[in-house]
């Protein structure tokens, strides 16, 4: 079992539809959780980082951490075709090192 | 721009020969992360620095891979002998002091050996 699993997409949704996107992980160790975004042939941008469970928003985007199941999810309000892009999920292991997941794909429908 | 840069973007090179990459980490961090990222993939992590100290290799760090840092500043990776299987984004990242969770990734350098 991979520490951090993530559904590769691709997934695709109507403009300003609300998105979700989600990850599980296996360590329950786990405290910080992190969300990047990566553009075709770019590099990652972090977008946010929670620490243990509870909610964290910033703008259109919100994530969630569900320590209880070992559940990540980002939601994105109002989405726009900008948003079209790899969304990684990651976490930080007891050695300090980042985790990521395999990245889904999303694809916003103008 | 006071991002994180890599030099060069793209690299194309034969099998057997050596390339080096160049990071210039976000100018007050003292961390520095190499990872690399192939197709379908999540960056997986490869060694860091800590000020001029690589304080970490992953055992997917072959031999063949060299890092440094050498006053704490810019970084390169080197990899002598390229192999087709090296083919892939090479991503560097930084971070300040103890915030290993909030990194910073520069655009990478795809490599791509023919």
């Amino acid at each position: 079992q991979k520490e951090v699993e993530q559904d590769p997409g691709p997934l695709s949704v109507p403009e300003g539809a609300i998105v979700s996107l989600n990850c599980t992980y296996s360590n329950s160790a786990f405290q910080y959780f992190m969300w990047y975004r990566q553009y075709s042939r770019k590099g990652p941008e972090l977008l946010m980082y929670t620490y243990s469970s509870g909610n964290k928003e910033d703008g259109r985007f919100t994530a969630q951490v569900d320590k209880s199941s070992k559940y990540i999810s980002l939601f994105i309000r109002d989405s726009q075709p900008s948003d079209s892009a790899t969304y990684l999920c990651a976490s930080l292991n007891r050695d300090d090192k980042i985790i990521f997941g395999k990245g889904t794909r999303l694809h916003i429908l103008p | 721009d006071t991002g994180v840069s890599q030099d060069p973007r793209h690299k194309i090179t034969k099998r057997g020969q050596n390339v080096t990459f160049r990071c210039d980490p976000i100018s007050e961090h003292n961390r520095l992360y190499w990872y690399r990222q192939t197709l379908g993939q999540g960056p997986e992590f490869l060694t860091y620095f800590q000020n001029e100290a690589q304080l970490e290799k992953s055992r997917l760090l072959s031999d063949r891979f060299s890092a440094e840092r050498p006053k704490g500043s810019f970084s390169t990776l080197e990899i002598q002998r390229t192999e087709q299987g090296d083919s892939a984004m090479y991503l560097c990242a930084s971070s300040l002091g103890g915030a290993v969770y909030e990194q910073y990734f520069g655009p990478g350098t795809r490599l791509t050996v023919t």
